[in-house]
This record gives C-alpha cells, structure tokens and sequence, in this order.
C-alpha cells in the first residue's frame, strides 16, 4: 500500500533537547513537506523539498531543520531552539512542477515539558 | 490579510442534510489551485477535492462538490446527504502559482447530529 509514515505517533521531551520526527513516503513523489499544527489553528509550513539534497524555507522556519538524502525520507528536527516547539507536526508529500493534492502522513503531537 | 478566511467556527448539522461550509481567498496570482482537507479527531489530513483557477466546471468528488465563484474568491465545499462519520475538522487551503505549500484556513468543526 503507497503512503506516508511517520513515527512515533506520540513523543515527549525535555527542554533543551534536539528531537528528529521521521517521514517516509512510497508515493514516488518528488516534492516533501512539513507542516505545524497548533490548537484550534490551521496548518503552517516548516520546510519543504522538492527534489533531493534540495529544500526550502516556509513560514515558520526558525528553530527547525530537515535534510533531504534519499527521495523518500524527509525527517524534520526540532532544535532547542525553537520556542514554543510542542505542536502536532504533520509531514505531506506531492508531484513537483505544478499545483498538486498534497498527501499527509497521521502526524507526530510532540510535547516538550 | 488572511489569504484564507473561514468564517464558521463551528457548525451542527442534521444527519442526511446538505451542509455548506464557506472559503473566501485571497491572490493576486492568476494561477491558483483551492484544495479541502478533512481532520477527523485522529489527526489524519485526508484529501476531499481539488478546483483549479482556470477550471471552467465546479469539482465533483462523490458526495462533495466544490462551489466555486471565481469573481467573489469563493470555494465553498458542499456535502450533499451528510453523514455521522462526515464530524470532523474541515480545512480550506490554497497554492499559489508561485508557492510550494499550502495556505490553510483556520477551520470550521463540523458535527453531525443523528
């Protein structure tokens, strides 16, 4: 079955420490991206990347960072940088070059005490 | 500016009713595509329908159907024959031309009542 993972579904953490959600996709898609979810709120963008050893920038990038080593894996660290980094955090995937359906994985809620 | 405007926070609905839940945009780019996701209390985003700026028909997927007024920057989702299991989080989102991710609406909590 094609789709998105991502693990753990559940992570909690102490100030201060770095954490990694991972993201793998089998949807042979070219463009990766994360996604925050705070209460109440709509979806922001961390990151994305739309081919390998490339990415980009979105909205709310401070105090995150990704890489991008094989085309199916997208894994997003929160550093101990960012502030406020207890979210839900949802990684997506999609066709490149065009305006396509983005596809999510079920999410990561990280919570850092 | 919000680029995307939800004005209903929540809504009940009766069970078999058509529900209409309203989006309002915001561009400039003549290339745009509106999107609608479903969050269901578990989390998931689950893709309902999709309408491109220079489609000339109004998306159809199943029971949705994308109402879309490309003067007034609208694209309302219509659910015809709602269900129990249509409850959950509705978002709309747009993609530029320009852009790479997707702009989402604050949402509207939609509840079916039996």
């Amino acid at each position: 079955d094609g789709g998105i993972t991502q693990s753990p579904k559940y992570l909690f953490r102490k100030e201060g420490q770095n954490v990694t959600l991972s993201c793998e996709q089998n949807l042979n898609h070219d463009a990766m991206y994360w996604y925050r979810q705070d209460p109440g709120q709509g979806l922001r963008l961390i990151y994305y990347s739309q081919i390998v050893n490339d990415f980009q920038k979105g909205d709310i990038a401070e105090g995150y960072s990704v890489s991008r080593e094989k085309k199916e894996s997208f894994p997003l660290t929160v550093t101990s940088a960012q502030k406020n980094p207890t979210a839900f955090y949802l990684c997506a995937s999609s066709f490149a070059d065009g305006i396509y359906e983005q596809y999510f994985g079920p999410g990561t809620r990280l919570t850092v005490t | 500016a919000q680029k995307i405007t939800q004005t209903q926070p929540g809504m009940f609905v009766q069970e078999k009713e058509a529900v209409t839940l309203d989006c309002t945009y915001d561009t400039s780019d003549p290339s745009y595509g509106l999107f609608w996701y479903k969050q269901p209390s578990s989390g998931e985003m689950i893709f309902l329908i999709y309408q491109g700026s220079y489609d000339q028909q109004n998306a159809t997927e199943g029971r949705y159907s994308l109402n879309f007024q490309k003067a007034r920057k609208s694209a309302n989702l219509v659910i015809s024959a709602s269900q129990l299991g249509d409850s959950a989080m509705y978002f709309c989102a747009m993609r530029e031309g320009g852009a790479d991710g997707l702009t989402f609406g604050k949402g509207t909590h939609l509840i079916i009542q039996p």
